[in-house]
Formats: structure tokens, sequence, C-alpha cells
């Protein structure tokens, strides 16, 4: 099924530790972000990419990473994780046309840093 | 600056009765508006957008949203709720005149709750 793929859906890292949250999409759409949603705080732009090779910072950048080789994948890299850190963590793409285009979400990445 | 209001947190309705979630933005050109629905445990679903033409959209699931622009705002409305209606909605906005700027702005959300 053509969409965006996380993984993994489930996370529980210790501080000080890194991972990487991988992104997937099949539609070969042009824009890709991260997002993450703690509750009040709604959905905060993390990084996004308008194209392979192309990256920029959102509003929450710090103590994570991105890398854009391919359009296919967008992967989210936690340095060295803290408690802040802990947050539902969402990937989106689009087709490019200068955001006229609604985006299609994964289903989410659930991480816990104790 | 641009930015998006949804005053309501929660948003409390009886099936079958209409429902209205509350949408205002404020950006410096044009607007393109955009619905989204997160039902628990899952990611968004884009619902419904505006871009230009006609200020009544309709999306999916049986939802429309009024654009107005005298004041600013683009309610989203269903006519009967249904149980299953029940979620989190998500108002965002883009300036169309904001160039490479292509980061939308999103509002908080409001809990939708039908009761049976």
């Amino acid at each position: 099924n053509a969409g965006v793929t996380q993984t993994p859906k489930f996370q529980v890292l210790k501080t000080g530790q890194s991972m990487t949250l991988q992104c997937a999409q099949d539609m070969n759409h042009e824009y890709m972000s991260w997002y993450r949603q703690d509750p009040g705080m709604g959905l905060r732009l993390i990084h996004y990419s308008v194209g392979a090779g192309i990256t920029d910072q959102g509003e929450v950048p710090n103590g994570y990473n991105v890398s854009r080789s391919t359009t296919e994948d967008f992967p989210l890299r936690l340095l060295s994780a803290a408690p802040s850190q802990t947050s539902v963590y969402f990937c989106a793409s689009r087709d490019s046309d200068r955001g006229k285009y609604g985006y299609t979400f994964g289903s989410g990445t659930r991480l816990t840093v104790v | 600056a641009q930015s998006v209001a949804q005053p309501e947190d929660q948003v409390n309705v009886a099936e079958g009765n209409p429902l209205t979630v509350k949408c205002t933005y404020s950006v410096s050109g044009n607007p393109y508006l955009f619905w989204y629905v997160q039902y628990p445990n899952r990611g968004l679903q884009f619902l419904l957008k505006y871009i230009t033409g006609d200020n009544l959209v309709k999306g999916s699931y049986g939802f429309e949203a009024e654009f107005n622009k005298s004041q600013t705002s683009f309610h989203l409305k269903k006519p009967s709720a249904l149980v299953s209606d029940s979620a989190l909605y998500f108002c965002a906005v883009r300036d169309s005149n904001a160039g490479n700027n292509r980061k939308l702005i999103w509002g908080l959300g409001t809990s939708l709750a039908v009761n049976p």
C-alpha cells in the first residue's frame, strides 16, 4: 500500500543512548518532514526536506539530525537521548507545488526516554 | 506572523446533531487552509483543504469547511455527527505568498466527543 512507513512503532531508550527513527515513502513526494506531538503543544516541526540532499531545521531541531540521501527515505537521528525527547514522532510527506497539497502521515513512533 | 487558533480544546455533541469545530488564522497573504483528523494512536489523516475558489469545501467522511475571509475563519462542519467522528481535529495554515517557506502552521487541536 502506498504511504508513509515509520519504524519502530514503540521504543524505550536510556538517557544518553542514540537511535534512528526510520521513515520511508513510496509516493515520490519531494517534501518530507518530522514532527513531534506532545500533550497541549500540538505538532512541532523538527526538521524538513524539500528534496534529496536538502534539509533544513524546523522549530525544535536541537538534539536531532536528519539526512535525505534518497527521495524515499528521511531518517531522524537522536544523538544522545534525553527525557525531554519523550514524545510521539510523526513523519509526513507531500508532493510539491508550493504547499497546495495535503500531507500523508506515518502512523507514528512512540518514544520513551528513561 | 502566521498563526492558527482553535479556540476550543474540546467539543461535545450528541450523535445526529450538527457539529462545528472552529479555526481562525492569521497570515499576511492569501491562506492555504487544511483540516486533519487524528484517531487514537494513529497518525493524522487529511480531511480537506481550501486553496482558492468556492468558499465551501467538501472533504472526506461527510465533513465540510467554510472559508470566511472577512472573519479569517475556516470552521469545520458536519450536518449529522457520528460516534465514530470522535477524534482530535487539527487546523493548519500556510501563507501562499511565503516564497520558499513551505512550513505549515498548526493549531493545537480540538478534541471532538460525539455522545451516543
